[in-house]
């Protein structure tokens, strides 16, 4: 059974840096064509892809985005790691982890998603 | 970067109708297009992808169809738990998202 799960902060004040944790069950970061990708959705609005990891540590993210960015993963853990620096209230969102399938780049499972606050 | 519209934004249909979403490319993307149904609280469930194949578990009333630049959901008969927000995302380059389609009851 594939799961993922989110954990992380729900409030961070402005300019501070994010750090978000995904931690996955029933497949594999090591091996596989499948990964991780990071997917975002402020209240009421669209959903924005920001960044993906996968088994062969190939990493791409969002361009309007990839300067505060960083991926990474830790295979013993299960575990995916997104940090994004300089954190302003437009980046409040839900922020979801997902499973990504290499080439086709479709979305199969998602976490629950979690609730990130921007506010002084 | 490829941008994607859907249309319409929201729509109100009742319990058996056929309903058809329709999502554009800005640029030709093949057939690397994937479609999701979102309910309020809840994260995104892949439908379809590839344009036209449907994921396993999903209810054979979801179909799609397209290529190149132009796109189609379409539910044929529609049912109480189908209300919901439905996203289409192309995967030929960076993956994007389309704006959503709200449907809603009648």
């Amino acid at each position: 059974q594939v799961t993922l799960k989110e954990s992380g902060p729900v409030l961070v004040r402005p300019t501070e840096t994010l750090t978000l944790t995904c931690t996955v069950s029933g497949f594999s970061l090591s091996s596989g064509r499948m990964g991780v990708s990071w997917i975002r959705q402020p209240p009421g609005k669209a959903l924005e892809w920001l960044a993906h990891i996968f088994s062969d540590d190939e990493k791409s993210y969002s361009p309007s985005l990839k300067s505060r960015l960083t991926i990474s993963k830790d295979t013993s853990k299960s575990q995916v790691v997104l940090t994004m620096t300089n954190m302003d209230p437009v980046d409040t969102a839900t922020y979801y982890c997902a499973r990504i399938i290499q080439f086709s780049d479709y979305f199969d499972y998602w976490g629950q998603g979690t609730l990130v606050t921007v506010s002084s | 970067d490829i941008q994607m519209t859907q249309s319409p934004s929201s729509l109100s249909a009742s319990v058996g109708d056929r309903v058809t979403i329709t999502c554009r490319a800005s640029e030709s993307i093949s057939n690397y297009l994937n479609w999701y149904q979102q309910k309020p609280g809840k994260a995104p469930n892949l439908l379809i992808h590839t344009s036209s194949t449907l994921q396993s578990g999903v209810p054979s009333r979801f179909s799609g169809s397209g290529s190149g630049t132009h796109f189609t959901l379409t539910i044929s008969s529609l049912q109480a738990e189908d209300f919901a927000t439905y996203f289409c995302q192309q995967s030929y380059s960076k993956p994007a998202f389309g704006q959503g389609t709200k449907v809603e009851i009648k």
